[in-house]
This record gives structure tokens, C-alpha cells and sequence, in this order.
């Protein structure tokens, strides 16, 4: 079963503007993490949040958690081409199987 | 440090034949993981080993599928007989420690399955 969603499926920009993608889970988490992956290649994790955190900040990612809500974001500032590709969010849930758990993926397209 | 290796990096195979996936994690990665990943879909954890020992397989298809990860490094996934929805990305990651607490997963680039 998959725990996150994220929103929207597909994002397209142009090179220099801000990418925002969303996930919402169901349960409780540990933390939750998100990966970016290139077409035809492996995940790569870019940021993990622990749920006693709001904010945390990589390089030109920033990522935000609610845990009162159940969601976060992803905000991709100054976007490139190069960041092309699907991201997905994936959790841990508090308790039970410690199992990481991803959500269907955004697939962002930067237009040069 | 050398990254997860996976192989082969793709297999095209006829359904009802038998098919097996080799994974080589980064060194000194205690935990590694098989995930299936259909397209368009995010990855689906099908097992979990934590050494040698199998920590989650909950969502193995056990009548077809199989792992073992032997003496806590490679491991091999296989598949028989193979049937037309199990054409997908087979991904092989490792962590440093159990999925709980920080740890972050390292993936290989996948074996790319398809059954005709």
C-alpha cells in the first residue's frame, strides 16, 4: 500500500521559477523523506524531516512538514533543466513495520 | 565509497520462464531492500533484509517470488514462473541501519523486466 500522495502528478515550468510539490499521508510518522529520480535511473534522496520538525533546507530545496495536517512540501527555488525529473515523498510510520514507504511521484518538467 | 550495483540491467523474458535479479549493496550497508516499481507508480516494497535476516516480505508475491541475501552482502531476487505484470524496474537499495530512526536509502539504477 502506498502511504504518501503527492500533488500535483505532473508539474511543468520554465527554467528560473519555483517548483512546489505536495504529499499527504494517512498515519503517523518517524520522518519522511524525499528522492528525486531521473528517467531510467534510481532514486536518489535529496532531504529526510524528522515529525518533530517544521522547515529544513538543502542547497535550493526547502522542504516544510505539518504533521497536523498530515502533509508536506517540496520547493524547488531557481529551478534548471537539469531538475528534471520525478520526485517522490516516502515515510516511515510511527510503531508497526519500519518499512519506508513511497508515495505515486510529481514528474516535474523544466523547460530551458 | 562505490555505489549499490544491480544486474542485469535489463531482461526480456517470455511469461512462465523463471528470471533472477543480483544485487551487490554499498559496503558496510547492514539493511538492503527490494523494491518493484511499475511504471508510472512509486517503488513497492517487496522485502527487507536486515543482515542476512529477512525483516519485512509482506508484500512478496511468495507463491513466485524469491530472496536470499547470503552471508549479509549480495542478495538475489528471482522470479518463477514470471507472469505479464511482473514487467516492471526491480530496484535494489541499502542503508546503513534499519528504515527506523535516519536513514536515508541508496539505490542502484534497477533491472528493467519485461515479460511477453
Amino acid at each position: 500500500s502506498q502511504q504518501g500522495e503527492e500533488d500535483p502528478q505532473a508539474l511543468s515550468i520554465q527554467e528560473g521559477e519555483n517548483a512546489t510539490m505536495n504529499c499527504s499521508y494517512k498515519t503517523s510518522i518517524n520522518n519522511l523523506q524525499w528522492y528525486r529520480q531521473n528517467s531510467g535511473r534510481g532514486l536518489v534522496h535529496l532531504i529526510l524531516i524528522r515529525s518533530n520538525e517544521r522547515e529544513k533546507h538543502s542547497g535550493r530545496l526547502r522542504v516544510t512538514l505539518d504533521t497536523s495536517k498530515k502533509s508536506s512540501s517540496l520547493l524547488i527555488t531557481a529551478s534548471r533543466a537539469a531538475d528534471t525529473a520525478s520526485y517522490f515523498c516516502a515515510t516511515i510510520t510511527q510503531g508497526g513495520s519500519e518499512k519506508l514507504v513511497f508515495g505515486k511521484g510529481t514528474k516535474l518538467t523544466v523547460n530551458p | 565509497e562505490a555505489g549499490v550495483a544491480q544486474s542485469p540491467r535489463y531482461k526480456i523474458i517470455e511469461k512462465r520462464q523463471s528470471v533472477a535479479f543480483w544485487c551487490n549493496p554499498i559496503s558496510g550497508h547492514a539493511t538492503l531492500y527490494w523494491y518493484q516499481q511499475i511504471l508510472g507508480q512509486g517503488p513497492k516494497l517487496l522485502i527487507q533484509f536486515q543482515n542476512n535476516g529477512v525483516v519485512d516480505d509482506s508484500q512478496l508475491p511468495k507463491d513466485r517470488f524469491s530472496a536470499e541475501r547470503l552471508k549479509g552482502v549480495d542478495s538475489t531476487l528471482k522470479i518463477q514462473p514470471a507472469k505479464l505484470e511482473d514487467s516492471a524496474v526491480y530496484l535494489c537499495a541499502s542503508s546503513r541501519q534499519g528504515a527506523r530512526g535516519v536513514s536515508s536509502l541508496h539505490f542502484g539504477n534497477g533491472t528493467r523486466l519485461t515479460v511477453t
